[in-house]
């Protein structure tokens, strides 16, 4: 399994204000993905990102709110810009299992709180 | 469309009691099938998974789950919870069809009483 540390663990932010939250994980791995958890909610998938190309944003995800960066196979980052109090959430960072479809490894996750 | 459904939003059960939690599908395909727990303030840790085989897989922390086709479903058991037991449980599912992606079932917390 691959270890994930997510930075910030938590932030409260200000309305109108962007944050950037980092994915460092210990091993080479070729795609990412990043989850909002909102409160009380299960996890929603945002984007998967892949090293050397644009991430892919599912449906009602768009980059300028989500600009996400995976400038190697052991890094992404995740923006969530012009925050609201509708942002407020958990943001996972996961990567998928070595040869194994669909099981992903996920981080502890950044607590966003938006006032 | 794809959905994955867990009936229960709370469950309440007594420590050493047993435990079990529902996890629906409905997709054409047998899809791979994982069962995640989210304790208090942590991440998501991966409990077990179904690709194919034989239908009941054991897990980590004592948890097994059964693969049944015709009901379209994927409960999860504990026969003795213990109190660390109290926590988020996500039941989730991959169809190849839909690019391997892994979607969600809303969710069942299960507490657990002294």
């Amino acid at each position: 399994s691959a270890v994930i540390s997510q930075k910030p663990s938590r932030d409260i932010c200000q309305r109108g204000t962007s944050l950037t939250i980092q994915c460092q994980v210990d091993s080479q791995v070729t795609m990412m993905f990043w989850y909002r958890q909102q409160p009380g909610q299960s996890l929603t998938l945002i984007a998967t990102a892949n090293q050397g190309s644009e991430a892919t944003y599912e449906s009602g995800f768009v980059i300028d709110k989500f600009p996400i960066s995976r400038p190697n196979l052991t890094f992404s980052t995740l923006t969530v810009s012009n925050m609201s109090p509708e942002d407020s959430s958990i943001y996972l960072c996961s990567v998928s299992g070595q040869g194994v479809t669909g099981e992903l490894f996920f981080g502890e996750g950044s607590r966003l709180t938006v006032l | 469309a794809q959905s994955v459904t867990q009936p229960d939003i709370h469950i309440t059960v007594s420590e050493g009691a047993s435990l079990e939690l529902r996890c629906n599908y409905s997709y054409g395909a047998t899809p791979y099938l994982f069962w995640y727990v989210q304790s208090p303030g942590q991440g998501l840790q991966l409990l077990l998974k179904y690709f194919s085989g034989d239908t009941l897989v054991q897990g980590i922390k004592g948890f097994e789950a059964e693969f049944k086709r015709s009901q379209s479903s994927f409960n999860l058991r504990k026969p003795s919870v213990h109190w660390s037991d109290a926590a988020e449980y996500f039941c989730a599912v991959v169809i190849k069809a839909a690019g391997n992606k892994l979607t969600f079932g809303g969710g069942t917390r299960v507490l657990v009483k002294p």
